[in-house]
């Protein structure tokens, strides 16, 4: 078992719909979660990170997290083309803090 | 504010020779990491540093790679001798403090074939 798992997709969204990313993890006591997106070609920039149990909300981004459930997701509201990306799920191990574990991300397509 | 800073942006090289990667990070961060991407295997971390000194290389594929940071703001990755399957895309990144809720800054990148 991976010790983050996401599907690869590619998820195909129309314009302004809202696109829901998931991600879930192995390790129970991971603590920190963060979204990367990666345009193709390009290196991963943070999105947001979430910690707690719950919804964050940052703009057109809402991350969720289910600790008990081991997943995270990440919902995008009105899905522009400028959204198609890869989004990398990438997890704080319990064993070492200081690193993270990536996701092999999923493929977000936005259609006019 | 200035990022990381990779070089070269672009290697091709013919295998069995010598690779050198370079990375600056954002001055303060404490943390430095090497990560190599693939299509079939993602991001995959090889090495990472705290304070210029290296904490866990147990991502290193063998010993043909090597990764140095003599000081705070200069890291290298070594590949010697380069072989096809170390085609790739490493990234070095860099966070200012322990990664629990403190994110990391990831350079452009440095895009290797080994032909």
């Amino acid at each position: 078992q991976k010790e983050v798992e996401q599907n690869s997709g590619p998820l195909s969204v129309p314009e302004g719909a809202i696109a829901s990313l998931n991600c879930t993890y192995s390790d129970r006591g991971s603590q920190s979660f963060f979204w990367y997106r990666q345009y193709s070609g390009k290196s991963p920039e943070l999105i947001m990170f979430i910690y707690s149990n719950g919804d964050k909300e940052d703009g057109r981004f809402t991350a969720q997290l289910n600790k008990a459930s081991q997943y995270v997701s990440l919902l995008i509201r009105d899905s522009q083309p400028s959204d198609s990306a890869t989004y990398l799920c990438a997890v704080t191990p319990r064993r070492d803090t200081d690193k993270l574990i990536f996701g092999t991300g999923t493929r977000l397509q936005v259609f006019p | 504010d200035a990022g990381v800073i990779q070089s070269p942006r672009h290697e091709v090289t013919e295998m069995g020779q010598e690779v050198t990667l370079r990375c600056k990070p954002i001055s303060g961060h404490d943390y430095l990491f090497w990560y190599r991407q693939t299509m079939m295997r993602g991001l995959e971390l090889l090495i990472y540093f705290n304070n210029n000194v290296p904490i866990d290389d147990s991502g290193m594929p063998e010993d043909r790679f090597s990764a140095k940071m003599p000081n705070a703001s200069f890291s290298t990755l070594k590949i010697q001798p380069s072989e096809p399957r170390d085609s790739a895309v490493y990234f070095c990144a860099s966070s200012p403090r322990q990664g629990l809720f403190w994110p990391q800054h990831f350079g452009d990148g440095t895009r290797l074939s080994i032909l």
